[in-house]
């Protein structure tokens, strides 16, 4: 089974500071990681994906993630906050490698960005 | 290239009725997930059609269903629905499995009655 954490469901920030939106997962083998986000009476777009390879993943609108094997986390940053940002966060995690299981998704709570002039 | 579309947008039902969701993906894609987004149990995965077949099925009652088509249209179904079926329906596509990215539509919001 696999569960995703994420810590805080409400993240305010200034515009021009740094986005921090932190993600633990458990998984019994490999994951794959997602970030996701989704805009008010919108569906979810995806930022960035870990699937193999270069732990430090980088994603659309300035977004990057590390995977973190040790700390079991996949935290998305970044580096300067814009206004646009402001939308609703979701970390997920599926089975990797031969435990691969199709694209059945299982998400965080969600962290709700708000982006302050 | 379309996104994934889905029909209706807004549906209000009332309870004991039953619902048909529909989405249409992205052409070429052969693989529709659905998933169920409520606020208080977050987004849950419902099940996964690829090229006709369930492939995967998240922990609802039977009164969830779901088929896929030939052109790769899929339809989700709740019969006997209960006020707690009240939720944003999410419909995602992708080529097929794993490493493909998944594009979501904009939800059908159901509200039961």
């Amino acid at each position: 089974a696999q569960s995703v954490t994420q810590l805080g469901s409400h993240v305010s920030v200034s515009e021009g500071a740094l986005v921090l939106l932190r993600c633990n997962y458990s998984s019994s083998v490999p994951p794959y990681l997602f970030w996701y986000v989704q805009y008010p009476n919108q569906g979810l777009q995806l930022l960035l994906k870990y699937t193999t390879g270069a732990t430090l993943v980088k994603g659309i609108n300035g977004f990057e993630a590390e995977f973190k094997k040790s700390e079991t986390s996949f935290h998305l940053t970044k580096p300067s906050a814009h206004m646009s940002d402001a939308a609703e966060y979701f970390c997920a995690v599926t089975p990797g490698g031969i435990k691969a299981a199709g694209n059945k998704l299982t998400f965080g709570g969600g962290t709700r960005v708000l982006v302050k002039p | 290239k379309a996104g994934v579309t889905q029909t209706p947008r807004y549906l209000i039902k009332t309870r004991g009725q039953q619902v048909t969701l529909s989405c249409s993906p992205i052409s070429g894609h052969r693989s529709v997930s659905w998933y169920q987004q409520t606020p208080g149990q977050g987004l849950q995965f419902l099940f996964e059609y690829f090229s006709e077949t369930q492939r995967n099925k998240g922990n609802f009652p039977g009164r969830f269903s779901g088929r896929q088509f030939s052109n790769s249209r899929s339809e989700m179904n709740v019969s006997t629905l209960e006020l707690g079926d009240s939720a944003l329906y999410l419909c995602a596509s992708s080529l097929g499995r794993d490493l493909y990215e998944q594009y979501f539509g904009p939800g059908t919001r159901l509200t039961v009655t």
